[in-house]
């Protein structure tokens, strides 16, 4: 197994681009997830998905939408970048459709908006 | 929602003694408790995770310890090496829902 695929890596973008994060993992988890990462804030939740058609806020939801229109794969989609959103990005999936059995995480995704 | 804080910020130790990170965390119906270790620029990896029905979980030199009447848990690392260097984070689910992180704490192990 792959586990959590993330793509890309690196990205640079200009403020008022948009772009679509991928994430896929091919354990059948039901439950996946996308935080941001910045320096002294921990991991801080934007989106999550208990299931195929199924998605809600975190606590960091504006300027990011996302779908989960397959149980592999879950996108995160930046509308207008703002420098603001500079940071890195983990796609996250457990095993079950709830927050009670340890994170998968992906490889991240460093994102510098300009 | 749930909050969770994190202490200290930072730790350095020496090589071979014992380092602790403490948890708090604000939510009662919070039900799973994980710790996650990163290093640089890598990704989060589980080290070890406890459930509110238990006081105490080990996996060689790692331990954790939950108190639930004081809403707080902490991780316990015995006999470090550099290898433990890292940033560690420790979490809380909110209502089954998602997790919530600690801003984490860099352990620096000294040769």
């Amino acid at each position: 197994n792959a586990g959590v695929t993330q793509t890309p890596k690196f990205q640079v973008l200009k403020t008022g681009q948009s772009m679509t994060l991928q994430c896929a993992q091919d354990m059948n988890h039901e439950y996946m997830s996308w935080y941001r990462q910045d320096p002294g804030m921990g991991l801080r939740l934007i989106h999550y998905s208990v299931g195929a058609g199924i998605t809600d806020q975190g606590e960091v939801p504006n300027g990011y939408n996302v779908s989960r229109s397959t149980t592999e794969d879950f996108p995160l989609r930046l509308l207008s970048a703002a420098p603001s959103q500079t940071s890195v990005y983990f796609c996250a999936s457990n095993g079950n459709n709830k927050a009670n059995s340890p994170l998968h995480f992906g490889n991240g995704t460093r994102l510098t908006v300009t | 929602g749930e909050n969770v804080e994190q202490h200290p910020s930072t730790l350095s130790v020496q090589e071979g003694d014992s380092a602790v990170i403490k948890c708090t965390y604000s939510d009662s119906a919070s039900n799973y408790f994980p710790w996650y270790k990163q290093e640089l620029g890598k990704r989060p990896q589980l080290i070890i995770d406890i459930r509110s029905n238990v006081g105490e979980k080990k996996d060689q030199r790692i331990a954790v310890t939950l108190n639930k009447t004081a809403k707080h848990f902490s991780l316990h690392i015995t006999e470090t090496q550099p290898e433990d260097s890292a940033v560690y984070f420790c979490a809380a689910n909110n209502y089954g829902q998602n997790f919530v992180f600690g801003p984490g704490t860099r352990l620096s192990v000294l040769p």
